[in-house]
């Protein structure tokens, strides 16, 4: 079972649309979570820590729940510049294990 | 400017030639890690130091070698390529205890 698990998409959403992406982990012991976008062919960059409480940065909000052992992103008024893929990060131990990733193509 | 630095960005070679990725970082940190990144698998961990002289193995260790005698490089050594090792490989840093990675900016390699 891996440790992280996305679905892949595609997921193909108009301009200004609310898109949600799931993410789940199989490791209890995993003590913090991200989330990192990477556009295509480049390095993943930090989008955002992913906090017990839920946190938001402008459009974006991130929840985790530990007893469901998943972790949510949600994107509001989504833009062309949003298209990218979006991967779901556990750290357990000294270990970092990243999922497969969930495509996003906004669409004018 | 804080950053991980890849090099060569990009890179063919042959079966058998040994290569080396550098990987350096400026921003003082502990810990630093490899991935290689093949469609449909993801971001797989290959080696991970978390400070000078430590090294450990991550999910594919195998066919790669690595040494951090410096806190701040952290070389990918590939003794003998094969063509199963194509793939975009990524170096990564961190503070460590709970802190986000810093990625570098990959490097592409074929072995033919």
């Amino acid at each position: 079972r891996k440790e992280v698990e996305q679905d892949p998409g595609p997921f193909n959403v108009p301009e200004g649309a609310t898109v949600a992406f799931n993410c789940t982990y199989s490791n209890s012991a995993s003590q913090s979570f991200f989330w990192y976008r990477q556009d295509c062919r480049k390095e993943p960059k930090l989008l955002m820590s992913v906090y017990s409480s839920g946190n938001e940065d402008g459009r974006f909000t991130a929840q985790l729940n530990r007893a469901s052992q998943y972790i949510s992103l949600l994107i509001r008024d989504s833009k062309l510049s949003d298209s990218a893929t979006y991967l779901c990060v556990a750290l357990t131990g000294n270990q970092f294990y990243f999922g497969t990733g969930t495509s996003l193509t906004v669409i004018p | 400017e804080a950053q991980v630095t890849q090099n060569p960005r990009y890179l063919i070679t042959v079966t058998g030639k040994k290569l080396t990725v550098t990987c350096s970082q400026n921003m003082n940190h502990e810990y630093m890690s490899w991935y290689r990144q093949d469609p449909g698998l993801g971001l797989r961990q290959i080696y991970y130091s978390m400070n000078v002289e430590v090294t450990d193995k991550g999910d594919v260790p195998e066919g790669y070698k690595v040494s951090r005698k410096e806190k701040r490089n952290f070389p990918l050594i590939l003794e003998s390529p094969s063509p199963n090792q194509t793939s975009l490989y990524f170096c990564a840093s961190s503070f460590g205890g709970g802190a986000s990675y810093t990625f570098g900016s990959g490097t592409r390699l074929t072995v033919v």
